[in-house]
């Protein structure tokens, strides 16, 4: 499996600002996808990221909101615009095509966000 | 789409004993079902996966079973010890895209 690192690891923000989350991989891979995991909850996938292009958002999700970067194969970023309270949750960046391996993803340890 | 049940939603078991946690799947085109074990504070790691050209895979202590006709796959973790507490998910994958589950709480008593 491939070594994924997210920054920041957790973050305590004011409502209405915005965070950056860095996800970044040792190795190339072709699929990089952003979830969002509340306490006790499932993994929602927010956007899958696509190198060159814009990302492809899921129901419920915006690129106003969460506009995602991923300029090469092993990196990318998840933008939390003007957040509210509601968006206190947990931020998984996962990855697909390790080692050539499809459907496989691995997680990276998420990033902690609360809102005040 | 597809759409995932996942069951029990806590499972409780003595050290030594056996757990079973069952999912459902409602789409056939689903090829790829993977379990993921997340613990407290720490993210989803991957324990075992199955492909739909599979009936069964064991590794050790856990073996995950599919039964593609009823539309479902259940995980098994025999002789359980405390280091198995942990949500587990499952998930089915058409393409690259899995759905999950919502979990399993597994809490393993010494």
């Amino acid at each position: 499996s491939a070594v994924i690192s997210q920054k920041p690891s957790r973050d305590i923000c004011q409502r209405g600002t915005s965070l950056t989350i860095q996800c970044q991989v040792d190795s190339q891979v072709t699929m990089m996808f952003w979830y969002r995991q509340q306490p006790g909850q499932s993994l929602t996938l927010i956007a899958t990221a696509n190198q060159g292009s814009e990302a492809t958002y899921e129901s419920g999700f915006v690129i106003d909101k969460f506009p995602i970067s991923r300029p090469n194969l092993t990196f990318s970023t998840l933008t939390v615009s003007n957040m509210s309270p509601e968006d206190s949750s947990i931020y998984l960046c996962s990855v697909e095509g390790v080692g050539g391996a499809t459907d496989t993803q691995y997680f990276g340890p998420g990033t902690r966000l609360t809102v005040l | 789409g597809e759409n995932v049940e996942q069951h029990p939603s806590t499972l409780s078991v003595q050290e030594g004993d056996s757990a079973v946690i069952k999912c459902t799947y409602s789409d056939s085109a689903s090829n790829y079902f993977p379990w993921y074990k997340q613990e407290l504070g720490k993210r989803p790691q991957l324990i075992i996966d199955i492909r739909s050209n599979v009936g069964e895979k064991k590794d050790q202590r856990i073996a995950v079973t599919l039964n593609k006709t009823a539309k479902h796959f259940s995980l098994h973790i025999t002789e359980t010890q405390p280091e198995d507490s942990a949500v587990y998910f499952c998930a089915a994958s058409i393409g690259y895209i899995p759905t999950f589950g919502r979990g399993t709480s597994l809490i393993v008593h010494p």
